[in-house]
């Protein structure tokens, strides 16, 4: 069984600062995946980042950069240059590989921009 | 294009009544995978389906039953209604599994009374 932990329930960031937002995951898979999604107040869920475990790098999406520890389970989230647009819940989650692919969530992280 | 869609929005309904919610996904897209969203148990996986069949399935009673059809709109049931299964149920689809990028759709907000 896969499962995603996110021990940070509220984060505050001050606008165009940099913030962490971390997140652990259990697995007994090889073939799997990471994924860390935004949802806005009132707004649908969108994907900020993608990561494929045999990947080595770490994904990057604008301002948007990963942190993918594998050997320690760990997949942290870094948004720079922080926006108001940014705020939202954002929740970790991560799939096995193949057609038997489900996301697991982990419980989420509510990020407050701040003036 | 056209994003997926979820009717109704809002939904309320009684303990024991029924409930069937209904999603479009993106055109093209063959998978389409079930969640709920409460704010004691987080985000669940309820089931998938792909091309018709259900492919993958969660921890959920059997109350709980979707379908999908030949164009890849999908339906979900839930029978026997309970306080408990007040939440937000979002669907998503993507091209061909959950390792593809799920896009969401803005869910229907089910209470039960």
């Amino acid at each position: 069984a896969q499962t995603v932990t996110q021990s940070q329930p509220e984060m505050s960031v001050q606008e165009a600062e940099t913030v962490t937002l971390s997140c652990t995951y259990d697995t007994s898979e090889s073939d799997y995946y990471l994924f860390w999604y935004k949802q806005p107040p009132s707004r649908q869920m969108i994907l900020v980042i993608r990561q494929e475990a045999y990947k080595q790098q770490n994904a990057t999406e604008n301002r948007f950069s990963v942190n993918f520890q594998k050997a320690a389970k760990s997949f942290s989230l870094k948004i720079s240059d922080s926006q108001l647009g940014d705020a939202a819940m954002y929740f970790c989650a991560n799939t096995r590989g193949g057609t038997a692919s489900k996301l697991t969530f982990g419980t989420g992280t509510r990020l407050q921009v701040t003036l | 294009k056209a994003g997926v869609t979820q009717t109704p929005r809002y939904l309320i309904k009684t303990r024991g009544q029924q409930v069937t919610l209904s999603c479009s996904p993106i055109s093209g897209h063959r998978s389409v995978s079930w969640y709920q969203q409460t704010p004691g148990q987080g985000l669940q996986f309820l089931f998938e389906y792909f091309s018709e069949t259900q492919r993958n399935k969660g921890n959920f009673p059997g109350r709980f039953s979707g379908r999908q059809f030949s164009n890849s709109r999908s339906e979900m049931n839930v029978s026997t209604l309970e306080l408990g299964d007040s939440a937000l149920y979002l669907c998503a689809s993507s091209l061909r599994t959950a390792t593809d990028t799920q896009y969401f759709g803005p869910g229907t907000r089910l209470t039960v009374l």
